[in-house]
């Protein structure tokens, strides 16, 4: 079945960087990747999605990478603010619509 | 987006006895899942909840310990049952409007003592 790993597992930026998360998944058959924002006492909240058929979106300072070859995505914040602060989860759509999760990237924006 | 609610928010709970969790979406829905979450760790899949027919569930998760109940597009039931200490955790149910996005209830919290 399909396996989703996620990198890294804690990611501490100075407020206004960027921060980059990756995650790779084994099922080439895999064609949906969303990324999901998790405050502490709260749902996961969908941020951002991207479909097996294009390479790259953008929503204000969130942007999303697949890499189909290579069978990996990336999460790219720009000037993080510290609301940005929070679990954020890679996951993969895989037969029976089911959605595998990464292991989640814990990020901290200081101020 | 679906609005999907979850009774009750949490729960403590003895060992030995059940519990049931209600997920209720706003429209009809396609596909609903139940997911646990322990803390400070991912979102593993519980099973697929389907409309008339019985619940798919992922390889470790049995239908004597999670049955699950899906009598309408709208709504479905989780029951843990006969809990022991490990089974605390969240439980969160989705909705996917055959779209590929899911959405998430607020999830019920679970202790068992």
């Amino acid at each position: 079945g399909e396996n989703v790993e996620q990198h890294p597992s804690t990611l501490s930026v100075q407020e206004g960087d960027s921060a980059v998360i990756k995650c790779t998944y084994s099922d080439s058959a895999s064609n949906y990747f969303p990324w999901y924002k998790q405050e502490l006492g709260k749902r996961p909240q969908l941020i951002i999605d991207i479909r097996s058929n294009v390479g790259e979106k953008k929503d204000q300072r969130i942007a999303v990478t697949l890499n189909k070859t290579a069978k990996h995505f990336s999460l790219h914040i720009t000037e993080t603010q510290p609301e940005d602060s929070a679990v954020y989860f890679c996951a993969a759509k895989t037969d029976g619509n089911k959605l595998v999760f990464g292991a989640g990237t814990i990020l901290r924006v200081k101020s | 987006s679906a609005v999907i609610s979850q009774k009750p928010s949490r729960d403590i709970c003895q060992r030995g006895t059940s519990l049931t969790i209600q997920c209720q979406v706003d429209s009809q829905v396609t596909m609903m899942f139940w997911y646990r979450q322990q803390p400070g760790q991912s979102l593993t899949l519980i099973a697929t909840a389907n409309q008339g027919s019985e619940a798919t569930y992922e390889s470790g998760f049995v239908i004597d310990k999670f049955p699950i109940s899906r009598p309408n597009l709208t709504f479905s039931t989780l029951t843990v049952s006969n809990m022991s200490p490990e089974d605390s955790s969240i439980y969160l149910c989705s909705a996917d409007r055959d779209t590929d996005t899911q959405y998430f209830g607020p999830g019920t919290r679970l202790t068992v003592l």
